[in-house]
């Protein structure tokens, strides 16, 4: 079935630090790759998303590209600021077994530090 | 856009009475909501697919005479925790999916049995 690992957290930067939060997954076929954050007390938002190999999501400084020789779908920040203290999930859906539900990764906990 | 509301936010209720949780789309049509459960500084499970119309699909080891889910509408998902125990303490979170890939969740329930 899917699966999805990511680094253990907390991970914790000083501001304007580039950040890597590292997510592989196990999966047949093609499935879609999504980056969720929770900030403190609030649900899950999208962050970004790519759809099929070599395609890069990206969204308020974000980035993430959908490897599919390493199963892979890191996410990269240039430039880290306290706001973006929060949980990051990596998460797919699709692939072989057409599961529209989202399997996720443990989350990530990163904290920005002024 | 993508709004997805759910209500109440937080409920606090007695050993063996039940709580119905609501989970809306505002701004777009779903036909398959889903329902995740989150325990503290961990990841989401996935309890049940709701879709419009027919019958909930439950994960395995989710009761389903327990959570009971009823889409009765696009916009429109329930969940109702039956007989409610301390041990269902916990917060429950839904997501609508937007066709072909996204999901949009709501910003969670908190419920505490007493």
């Amino acid at each position: 079935g899917n699966s999805v690992t990511q680094m253990e957290g907390p991970v914790t930067l000083s501001e304007e630090a580039f950040l890597t939060i590292n997510c592989t997954y196990t999966a047949t076929g093609y499935p879609s790759l999504f980056w969720y954050v929770q900030y403190p007390g609030e649900g899950l938002q999208l962050l970004l998303k790519a759809t099929k190999a070599d395609d890069k999501g990206s969204n308020k400084g974000f980035e993430a590209t959908y490897r599919k020789e390493t199963t892979s779908f890191h996410l990269e920040k240039g430039s880290v600021q306290v706001s973006d203290s929060a949980v990051y999930f990596c998460a797919l859906s699709g692939g072989d077994t057409g599961r529209r539900a989202l399997t996720f990764g443990s989350g990530t906990r990163l904290q920005v530090q002024p | 856009g993508a709004v997805v509301s759910q209500h109440p936010s937080r409920v606090i209720c007695k050993s063996g009475t039940s709580v119905k949780i609501e989970c809306r789309s505002l701004d777009f049509q779903a036909t398959t909501m889903f329902w995740y459960r989150q325990f503290p500084k961990q990841s989401l499970m996935l309890m049940a697919t709701s879709n419009e119309g027919s019958k909930a699909t439950y994960e395995q080891g989710v009761e389903k005479d327990k959570f009971l889910i009823n889409h009765a509408s696009l916009t429109l998902s329930t969940l109702t925790v039956t007989s409610a125990h301390p041990e269902d303490s916990s917060f429950y979170i839904c997501s609508a999916r937007l066709e072909p890939y996204e999901q949009y969740f709501g910003p969670g329930t908190r419920l505490t049995v007493t």
